[in-house]
């Protein structure tokens, strides 16, 4: 059982580049998330899905847009890579049954934009 | 809007012994969830732990407890008999039962364990 399956795990972008994070999950969960882990601060969330085909905004959505066509799978892209952007993202996905379940996260790709 | 502060940057303790690791939180819900995740190395984040905000009794996962002060907005964890994996950056946080599906960490705190 795979659980979160992030690709890739590392990434070097120019500036103004343009790149897709995909994230996959085995679990069956409806609601999917993707966060940004900044040095000395904690996760903070970019966009969320409760469902497919739905998306939603979180804490710090600006210069990301997601996707979510499949269940199973939750894109982060990155239309026009900035160094603010530097980063290592975290996907992660639950189950939708309480808010009492557990996030189960991905190993996170570290992405650097020069 | 929620805040999760964890007051220790970064803690060490001898294996074997107990340590405790601190978490307020800030808020005006009466019904939340916490939790406790660990980042090992290996970057992964593992849930620890989690208490829901209804229930008076701490919640414990074997050598993992939490001391749950709700009306001082507390939730800090202990770790009894410290082993060598337990090494890692460990992360307090919070999400309202209602609203949006904000899960708010706070800044961490690196926990070493030294053998």
């Amino acid at each position: 059982n795979a659980g979160v399956t992030q690709t890739p795990k590392f990434r070097v972008l120019k500036t103004g580049q343009s790149m897709t994070l995909l994230c996959a999950q085995d679990m069956n969960h409806e609601y999917m998330y993707w966060y940004r882990q900044d040095p000395g601060m904690g996760l903070r969330l970019i966009h969320y899905s409760v469902g497919e085909g739905t998306t939603a905004k979180g804490e710090v959505p600006d210069g990301y847009n997601v996707s979510r066509l499949k269940k199973q799978n939750f894109l982060l892209g990155l239309e026009s890579a900035a160094p603010s952007q530097t980063s290592v993202y975290f996907c992660a996905s639950r189950s939708p049954n309480s808010r009492n379940q557990p996030q189960h996260f991905g190993d996170g790709t570290r992405l650097s934009i020069l | 809007a929620q805040t999760v502060t964890q007051s220790q940057p970064e803690m060490s303790v001898q294996e074997a012994e107990t340590v405790t690791l601190s978490c307020t939180y800030d808020t005006s819900e009466n019904n939340y969830y916490l939790f406790w995740y660990k980042q090992p190395p290996s970057r992964q984040m593992i849930l620890v732990i989690r208490q829901e905000a209804y229930k008076q009794q701490n919640a414990t996962e074997n050598r993992f407890s939490v001391n749950f002060q709700k009306a001082a907005k507390s939730f800090s964890l202990k770790i009894s008999d410290s082993q060598l994996g337990d090494t890692a950056m460990y992360f307090c946080a919070f999400i309202s039962n209602f609203g949006n599906e904000k899960l708010t960490f706070g800044t961490g705190t690196r926990l070493t364990i030294i053998p």
